[in-house]
């Protein structure tokens, strides 16, 4: 069945770097865009970041742009988020999340914790 | 940078009863617009998409319209699994960043 299974949270100190990954299955990897979108506890959802199908293209939220890069391996049928400069204002459930038709996320991963704290 | 607003942010009502939640965006807007489902602990789920359009296997008491500022998602006859928080998001054209609304809570009156 399509599948989204995201790994790498942790507790991490700030300033310092993590990488998460969402590995894909049930469905042709290559053929979908990519997203990362997060939820802080208690708070609502908050978009991150989009990769292209072919990974040729990527956009950022402000909050995370110069820090954070999302990349993909469609041999591997995983997507990635590099986290850098982590800040205790990134604690979060993290998901991955396809990107289906015409603007929206049709498949979402059960998210990994990730907690910036020293 | 456009903006969503959701309305109410809580909605209480009963089994049974019709939901009619407010998404109204700061200018005017495609109707790339989609609305998802979150119960606690989980995982969003998408909903609706192109503003009225549900998604596979959701029931057709979810339905949702709208166009340029101002979209509506309704649910008849509120079911027991219903009662969640919902959000919508929309994305821009150029460059093509989402945006999720804050969110309203259905919960039991």
């Amino acid at each position: 069945q399509v599948q989204l299974v995201e790994s790498g949270g942790g507790v991490v100190q700030p300033g310092r770097s993590l990488r998460l990954s969402c590995g894909a299955s049930g469905f042709t990897f290559s053929d979908y865009g990519m997203h990362w979108v997060r939820q802080a506890p208690g708070k609502g959802l908050e978009w991150v970041a989009i990769i292209w199908h072919d990974g040729t293209n990527n956009y950022y939220a402000d909050s995370v742009k110069g820090r954070f890069t999302i990349s993909r391996d469609n041999s591997k049928n995983t997507l990635y988020l590099q986290m850098n400069s982590l800040r205790v204002e990134d604690t979060a459930v993290y998901f991955c999340a396809r990107g289906g038709v015409l603007a929206a996320l049709d498949i979402w991963g059960q998210g990994t914790m990730v907690t910036v704290s020293s | 940078e456009i903006v969503l607003t959701q309305s109410p942010a809580t909605l209480s009502l009963s089994p049974g009863e019709r939901a009619t939640l407010s998404c109204r965006a700061s200018q005017s807007v495609s109707t790339y617009l989609a609305w998802y489902q979150q119960n606690p602990g989980q995982a969003p789920r998408l909903l609706i998409y192109d503003a009225s359009t549900r998604a596979t296997g959701i029931p057709a008491r979810f339905s949702g319209s709208g166009s340029g500022t101002d979209f509506t998602l309704t649910i008849n006859s509120l079911e027991p699994e219903d009662f969640a928080v919902y959000y919508c998001q929309l994305r821009s054209s150029r460059p093509p960043l989402f945006t999720f609304g804050p969110g309203t809570k259905v919960d039991i009156k």
